[in-house]
């Protein structure tokens, strides 16, 4: 079964610190991939996204992601975050590769400590 | 890039009342829109598809007659969410494919957030 994977509900960083989300997902092929950021109360922003090609994805507000094809993963990573970086992050797959509707994994709460 | 909107905001109603939500393509077609909800610290769970033209298709265990979609035009998928109650209460957000070359990518309109008193 299709399916995305959060591993992590929380994670705590510091501030200055780096960052590195981990998303997996269970499907045959390759699929879209996507990182969105929700702020409290906030609708989706997106971050950066995969479709082909390079595997090292360069995004907004200084995110990256690799898509590593062995592991079916998409890890989020910052290499210092700031407090403005709190919020919720949502990894989403496209597992019809076509516009489909998105499939959410549950997200990962990032708070940033002083 | 493509922008979704989605009026109102927020709203409030009673128990029982019906509410309606606009999901509009300001710059692009859409003729599939994408409805879900979102409870607090939650994820997002795809409720239904908006299809212009026809029948919406709605996920496993939401009530279509609850939740009635209509996709009215090439830009506008309303939701409405019929005698409310508290619990319907959450954050609607809808989404529209866009794109070119066949790599289509959903933008997301900003939500809905529906109290029921």
């Amino acid at each position: 079964a299709q399916s995305v994977t959060q591993p992590d509900i929380h994670i705590t960083v510091s501030e200055g610190a780096s960052l590195e989300l981990r998303c997996n997902y269970s499907y045959g092929a390759t699929p879209y991939l996507f990182w969105y950021v929700q702020s409290p109360g906030q609708g989706l922003q997106l971050l950066l996204k995969y479709f082909s090609g390079d595997t090292l994805v360069q995004g907004i507000k200084g995110f990256e992601a690799e898509f590593k094809r062995s592991q079916s993963s998409f890890n989020l990573r910052k290499p210092s975050v700031h407090w403005s970086d709190a919020a919720e992050y949502f990894c989403a797959v496209d597992f019809s590769n076509s516009g489909y509707a998105l499939n959410f994994g549950k997200g990962t709460s990032l708070l940033v400590t002083p | 890039g493509a922008v979704v909107s989605q009026h109102p905001s927020w709203v409030i109603c009673k128990s029982g009342t019906s509410v309606k939500i606009e999901c509009r393509s300001l710059d692009f077609q859409a003729t599939t829109m994408f409805w879900y909800r979102q409870f607090p610290k939650q994820s997002l769970m795809l409720m239904a598809t908006s299809n212009e033209g026809s029948k919406a298709t709605y996920e496993q265990g939401v009530e279509k007659d609850k939740f009635l979609i209509n996709h009215a035009s090439l830009t506008l998928s309303t939701l409405t969410v019929t005698s409310a109650h508290p619990e319907d209460s959450s954050f609607y957000i809808c989404s529209a494919p866009s794109g070119t070359s066949g790599l289509n990518e959903q933008f997301f309109g900003p939500g809905t957030r529906l109290t029921v008193l």
